[in-house]
C-alpha cells in the first residue's frame, strides 16, 4: 500500500522563482526522505530527515516535517533548468527497517 | 566511488519470453532493494536482500518472477514469462546496512527499461 503522496502531481515555474512540493503519509514515521529522479536516470538521494527533527536544509534545498499531521514539504529557492525533475518522497516506517515506500511524485518543470 | 550499475539498459520482449536484469551494487553495501517502476509511478519494492538472504520478497509476483543474489554482491531478477503489464522501469538500488530504527539513503542505478509487446 502506498505510504506517501506528494502535491502537487505538477508543477510548473519560471527560473529564479521557488518551488514547493508536499508529501502527506498515513502512519507514523522513522524518517523521511526526498529524492530527484531526472528522466531516463535513476533517483538520486536528496535529504533525510528524522521524526525527531522538524527542517532540514541543504543549499538551494529547506524540508520541513510535522509529524502531527503526518506531512513534509520540500522547498527549493532560486530554481534553475537543472532543477527539472520528478521529486519523490519515502517514507521508512520502524517495523519495515530498510524499506523505502514511494509515492508516486511531484514533476517539477522550471523554464528558462 | 563508483555507483550501482545495472544491465542491459533496454530491452524489449515478446509477451511470453523469458528475461533477466543485471545489477551491481556499491561496494561494501550489504542491502540490496529491487524496485519497480511503472511510467508516471514510484518505485515499488519487488524484493530487499540483506546479503544473500532475502528480508521482503512479499510484494514480488512468485509466479512468474524471480531474484537472487549469490555470494552477497551482485543479483539478478528474472521475468519468465512475461506480460504486457510487466513494462516498467526496473531499479536496482544498494544501501549500507541500516541499523535499529535507522535506514540509510539508497543509491540507485539508472535502470533497465523494459517493454514487452
Amino acid at each position: 500500500s502506498q505510504q506517501g503522496e506528494e502535491d502537487p502531481q505538477a508543477l510548473s515555474i519560471q527560473e529564479g522563482e521557488n518551488a514547493t512540493m508536499n508529501c502527506s503519509y498515513k502512519t507514523s514515521i522513522n524518517n523521511l526522505q526526498w529524492y530527484r529522479q531526472n528522466s531516463g536516470r535513476g533517483l538520486v538521494h536528496l535529504i533525510l530527515i528524522r521524526s525527531n527533527e522538524r527542517e532540514k536544509h541543504s543549499g538551494r534545498l529547506r524540508v520541513t516535517l510535522d509529524t502531527s499531521k503526518k506531512s513534509s514539504s520540500l522547498l527549493i529557492t532560486a530554481s534553475r533548468a537543472a532543477d527539472t525533475a520528478s521529486y519523490f518522497c519515502a517514507t521508512d516506517v520502524y517495523t519495515n527497517a530498510g524499506k523505502s515506500t514511494f509515492g508516486d511524485g511531484t514533476t517539477l518543470t522550471v523554464k528558462p | 566511488e563508483a555507483g550501482v550499475a545495472q544491465s542491459p539498459r533496454y530491452k524489449i520482449i515478446e509477451k511470453r519470453q523469458s528475461v533477466a536484469f543485471w545489477c551491481n551494487p556499491i561496494s561494501g553495501h550489504a542491502t540490496l532493494y529491487w524496485y519497480q517502476q511503472i511510467l508516471g509511478q514510484g518505485p515499488k519494492l519487488l524484493i530487499q536482500f540483506q546479503n544473500n538472504g532475502v528480508v521482503d520478497d512479499s510484494q514480488l509476483p512468485k509466479d512468474r518472477f524471480s531474484a537472487e543474489r549469490l555470494k552477497g554482491v551482485d543479483s539478478t531478477l528474472k521475468i519468465q514469462p512475461a506480460k504486457l503489464e510487466d513494462s516498467a522501469v526496473y531499479l536496482c538500488a544498494s544501501s549500507a546496512t541500516p541499523g535499529v530504527g535507522y535506514n540509510s539513503p539508497l543509491h540507485f542505478g539508472n535502470g533497465t527499461r523494459l517493454t514487452v509487446t
